[in-house]
Order: structure tokens, then C-alpha cells, then sequence
């Protein structure tokens, strides 16, 4: 069974400009959650989708939104790049919302600001 | 939510056993704890999960005290391919911490 995929694998954009990042989830999993992963640090939570909807937004600005698809997948959508926006972004899907049930986390979409 | 605290990192050799603590001392009666392992440039991995007592899994073994305001990840004979980064999250698996460092040297 495939696992959790995301697009782009790498991703380099200027200052101000606007990015796509794409998850599809593990097959039957309808929760995807979005993480920001700074060098050398844990990942930070930005957004949970269960069934189409936002059920957990992080303490990020609202420059950062997503979105999940009938089919499950999502996209993490930011606007107007800041250098600081550069990370890993990871996406975890579960089978159901409940917060304490195991993620699977997908490889990741490292993004560059220049 | 409950703050989590490990150590910063740990050094061990290939073969030995290596334990992994983590202090929450204001969990929550309904908070399961979680640990997660991290290699360079992918996605945390999902090692156990347990509430009290002791889980086992193929991979690892969680011991959790009565008072549950600490739990300790055990890995069994460890090998190079153990070095990781090994996060403790207790309650909502969202909130990660700056993890443990774990580097096995041969």
C-alpha cells in the first residue's frame, strides 16, 4: 500500500511569492494534518482537515492556508514568502480525528525562500 | 497541554540499550503518551503509544510509572541505523518538542 505522498519533493521561490504544496493521504485515512518543520527543531502543527473541514489551525499567520478535497488530499497554500517561511513542510494523515491516535507522516516538501 | 522534557541527545554504542526519558509532570487523565522517531530530511515515524504500565512492540518498549509523570522509551540492542531524533508527545499528537538526539556510534 502506498504511503503518504507530497509534491513538490524540493522547492525554491522568491521573497513575496506564492506557494502550493500538495499531500495525498494513505488510502481510507480521511484526517490531514500540516506541520512546519524548521532545521533543528520539532515539527510545528499549522493546520488539521477531517472530512473536508478545519478541525485545528497552529499559531501561524493567516498568509498560510489549505484546504482538503472530497478525495482526502489537501493542499497547503502560503502567500507572500518570507525568508523564515523556509522549512520542511511535512503532511501526517490518520484513519480517524481523534487526536490521539498515530500519525503517518509523508517525506516532505522543503521549501526555499530566497 | 502538557510540556514534555527530554534529554537534548545521547550517545551509545552499537548492541546496547538504550533508554529515552521523558518528564510530564502535569499529564492530563486522558492523555496517551507517544513517541515518534525522525530521520535527517524525512517525516516522524510512529515507534509506540501507551497509557500506563508497559507496551511492547517489535521495535520498542514504553514504560510508563504509576503516577504516569514520566515515561522511558526503551530500544533494545541498538544499531547505527537507530540514530535518529526521538520526539515524546503526550495528549494531542500535534505538539512536538525539540526531541532527543540519538546517535549510535560503532
Amino acid at each position: 500500500d502506498a504511503g503518504v505522498t507530497q509534491s513538490p519533493t524540493h522547492l525554491i521561490k522568491t521573497r513575496g511569492q506564492h506557494v502550493t504544496l500538495r499531500c495525498s493521504p494513505i488510502s481510507g485515512h480521511k484526517s490531514v494534518s500540516w506541520y512546519q518543520q524548521v532545521l533543528g527543531q520539532g515539527p510545528q502543527f499549522i493546520f488539521q482537515y477531517y472530512e473536508k473541514e478545519e478541525r485545528g489551525r497552529g499559531n501561524f499567520p493567516d498568509r498560510f492556508s489549505a484546504r482538503q478535497f472530497p478525495n482526502y488530499s489537501s493542499e497547503l497554500n502560503v502567500n507572500a514568502l518570507l525568508l523564515g517561511d523556509s522549512a520542511l513542510y511535512l503532511c501526517a494523515s490518520s484513519l480517524l480525528r481523534l487526536a490521539d491516535y498515530e500519525q503517518y507522516f509523508g517525506p516532505g516538501t522543503r521549501l526555499t525562500v530566497t | 497541554l502538557a510540556k514534555t522534557t527530554q534529554p537534548i541527545s545521547m550517545d551509545s554504542y552499537e548492541g546496547q540499550e538504550v533508554n529515552i526519558t521523558c518528564s510530564h509532570n502535569n499529564i492530563a487523565t486522558n492523555d496517551y503518551i507517544t513517541w515518534y522517531q525522525q530521520f535527517p530530511s524525512q517525516g516522524p515515524r510512529f515507534i509506540i503509544q501507551g497509557y500506563k504500565t508497559k507496551v511492547t512492540n517489535e521495535v520498542a518498549s514504553l514504560f510508563i510509572p504509576a503516577d504516569r509523570k514520566s515515561s522511558t522509551l526503551s530500544l533494545p540492542r541498538v544499531s547505527l541505523s537507530d540514530t535518529a531524533v526521538y520526539y515524546c508527545l503526550v495528549g494531542p499528537q500535534y505538539i512536538f518538542g525539540t526531541g532527543t538526539r540519538l546517535k549510535v556510534l560503532a
